[in-house]
């Protein structure tokens, strides 16, 4: 069963505007989120992380958002570039160092 | 340059034929592990190692092996393939302490079974 979940499998967004994508889970022993980006024909390279005990964690133009009531993390990306296209994993952890359980992907076109 | 490689990128067999997807980290890592993508499916774990000599199964590791002789190697095996073993393969490694936003990945090894 799936215990990360990422229902949208794709996104398209114009250059410069917001792209948000979103990620629910279902196992409440999840303490620790990662967002993973992956380019086609290479590896998934991390992106930005957030701990349960903190509701927003920001990196540039990444910022990810923890709500843990409802089970759900976004990753906005402001502004938007052609070079963000990519299919980006959700990943969640019991905790950090432990084996992750990844979402299908979302794949974002920033389209110039 | 840190890096995990995966050999061989690209794999076309027939079913029944053994082989093994080789990985290599040069960070000296202690955590490595394989995880296959699919379509629909996403990222989903094999087989993981906690450090030389320990192994242990991640979310679907019928029909694989995998050993840990060595620090920087951990070889994946398909002793019998099979087509539902068709998919890209990604070996990664991280270092205890550091967490998972560590975990480096290798590029792939597209694996086709016929």
């Amino acid at each position: 069963d799936q215990q990360v979940k990422q229902n949208s499998p794709s996104l398209s967004v114009q250059e410069g505007r917001i792209s948000i994508l979103n990620c629910d889970y279902t196992n409440s022993m999840f303490d620790y989120f990662l967002w993973y980006k992956k380019y086609p024909a290479e590896g998934p390279t991390f992106l930005i992380s957030i701990s349960s005990i903190k509701d927003k964690n920001e990196d540039g133009r990444f910022t990810v958002f923890l709500n843990k009531s409802a089970k759900h993390l976004s990753l906005h990306i402001v502004p938007s570039q052609p070079g963000d296209s990519a299919v980006y994993f959700c990943a969640a952890s019991r905790n950090s160092g432990y084996a992750l359980n990844f979402g299908k992907g979302t794949s974002l076109l920033v389209t110039p | 340059e840190a890096q995990v490689t995966q050999n061989p990128r690209y794999l076309i067999t027939v079913t029944g034929k053994k082989l093994t997807v080789t990985c290599s980290q040069n960070m000296n890592h202690e955590y490595m592990s394989w995880y296959r993508q699919d379509p629909g499916l996403g990222l989903r774990q094999i087989y993981y190692s906690m450090n030389v000599e320990v192994t242990d199964k991640g979310d679907v590791p019928e029909g694989y092996k995998v050993s840990r002789k060595e620090k920087r190697n951990f070889p994946l095996i398909l002793e019998s393939p099979s087509p539902n073993q068709t998919s890209l393969y990604f070996c990664a490694s991280s270092s205890p302490g550091q967490g998972n936003e560590k975990l480096f990945f290798g590029s792939g090894t597209q694996l086709s079974v016929l």
